[in-house]
């Protein structure tokens, strides 16, 4: 049972250029989240989706785009990479209602230069 | 604007001993979740609570919601409870706020 799946785990970008992270989870999970993790911050919440085809932002949403066409996947795409979005990206799945233990991913690093 | 503050920041510990880590939250929630960073970055959910008491091997949880304030207890602590410590609070409308973290060191 692979969980949550992230890819890249590693990436560096230059600025302007877009870039979309992945995410698998095979649990037949409805929740799924993107968060970023930055230094002296809490994990941040980008954008989430409690279902195929429903997606919502959340705290820190700009310049960011997700979509949900399965259960499965949830990839959050970088329109055009800014220095500011160098961080450790999380993905993250829960069945049924979000307030439920959440299954986390491995992280993707990124860095923008 | 912080939600969730957690306290100690940092916490160095000997083996065996009895260790705390607080969490305090300004807002109505529904739940309360601990997590667990270990050193090469991997999230684990730890405990999910709304009220009394949770306990799992040496790891308890607890929380007030009366004084919006949870605590993490670890006994006998051991080398590989070394990771940060997260709480996290889920307030209605599909929102998880996270605290900064609480790095723990267990010496040996």
């Amino acid at each position: 049972n692979a969980g949550v799946t992230q890819t890249p785990k590693f990436q560096v970008l230059k600025t302007g250029q877009s870039m979309t992270l992945q995410c698998a989870q095979d649990m037949n999970h409805e929740y799924m989240s993107w968060y970023r993790q930055d230094p002296g911050m809490g994990l941040r919440l980008i954008h989430y989706s409690v279902g195929a085809g429903i997606t919502d932002q959340g705290e820190v949403p700009n310049g960011y785009n997700v979509s949900r066409s399965t259960t499965e996947d949830f990839p959050l795409r970088l329109l055009s990479a800014a220095p500011s979005q160098t961080s450790v990206y999380f993905c993250a799945s829960s069945p049924g209602h979000p307030n439920q233990p959440q299954h986390f991913g491995d992280g993707t690093r990124l860095s923008i230069l | 604007k912080n939600e969730v503050e957690q306290s100690p920041q940092n916490l160095t510990a000997q083996e065996g001993e009895f260790i705390t880590i607080n969490c305090s939250y300004s807002v109505g929630i529904s739940a309360l979740h601990w997590l667990q960073q270990h050193p090469g970055g991997g999230i684990v959910s730890l405990f999910m609570l709304s009220s009394g008491k949770k306990k799992h091997g040496r790891l308890i949880a607890t929380i007030n919601i009366q004084e919006k304030h949870s605590s993490l207890h670890i006994t006998a602590s051991h080398p590989r409870d070394s990771a940060v410590y997260i709480c996290a609070v889920y307030i209605p409308g599909n929102q998880f706020y996270f605290g900064t973290g609480t790095s723990l060191t267990v010496i040996p």
